[in-house]
């Protein structure tokens, strides 16, 4: 049963800290998404990866977020340092077309 | 901006009577639209999806009806159940970068009541 996989599932940091959230697609899937879910935004789009090259992180703020992909099976997301304001569940989502972008479960990070 | 807009933040229905939840969006460029359900603990999961070329599609209890003069689509479940209730994310591919980009409304949360 193929899925997205992200770790941690839970992430407790005090600000001032790094965090690094990593995501393995479904094998084949040759975009990648990182979203970030907030009560008054939504899910908002961070950044994403087409072929392991990255086409748009206009979403993500520049000076502290980070987007990488080093491989086909892992894209990372880092923040640093982190800030309250960017406690959030942080999703990511991989796929071929539209109709197939699966989500991961979800990293819920909160910083204190 | 936000381009895609879900005005209910909720809805309380009750089992076995039709939900409606509403999106609406400004960009007359979309061409085509997805609606998602998300659980708590939860990724969103792809629900149903329309194209412009059609004002209704159907996949068993879930209809989605698109109304492109008004900017308007909305999504009908018949009858609802407790199982349904979730959240409702309303999508639509940023047409300027070739569709990958899928930008979602913030969400209406659907609570069914026995």
């Amino acid at each position: 049963d193929a899925r997205v996989t992200q770790t941690p599932r839970h992430k407790v940091t005090e600000m001032g800290q790094e965090v690094t959230m990593r995501c393995q697609p479904i094998l084949g899937h040759n975009t990648v998404f990182w979203y970030r879910q907030t009560m008054m935004q939504g899910l908002e789009l961070l950044a994403y990866f087409r072929n392991r090259a990255p086409l748009d992180d206009s979403g993500m703020p520049k000076d502290r977020f980070s987007a990488e992909m080093p491989d086909a099976t892992l894209a990372t997301l880092k923040i640093q340092p982190s800030e309250p304001r960017d406690s959030a569940v942080y999703f990511c989502a991989s796929g071929h077309n539209l109709n197939t972008i699966y989500f991961g479960e979800g990293s819920w990070l909160t910083v204190v | 901006d936000q381009q895609v807009k879900q005005n209910s933040p909720s809805l309380s229905v009750q089992e076995g009577r039709i939900s409606i939840l509403n999106c609406d969006y400004t960009n007359s460029m979309f061409d085509y639209f997805l609606w998602y359900k998300k659980y708590p603990a939860e990724g969103p999961t792809f629900l149903i999806s329309i194209s412009s070329i059609k004002d209704k599609n159907e996949d068993g209890r879930f209809t989605v009806f698109l109304n492109k003069s008004a900017k308007h689509l909305s999504l009908h479940i018949v009858p609802s159940q407790p199982g349904d209730s979730a959240v409702y994310f309303c999508a639509a591919p940023d047409v300027k970068t070739s569709y990958d980009k899928v930008i979602f409304g913030p969400g209406t949360s659907l609570s069914v009541i026995p």
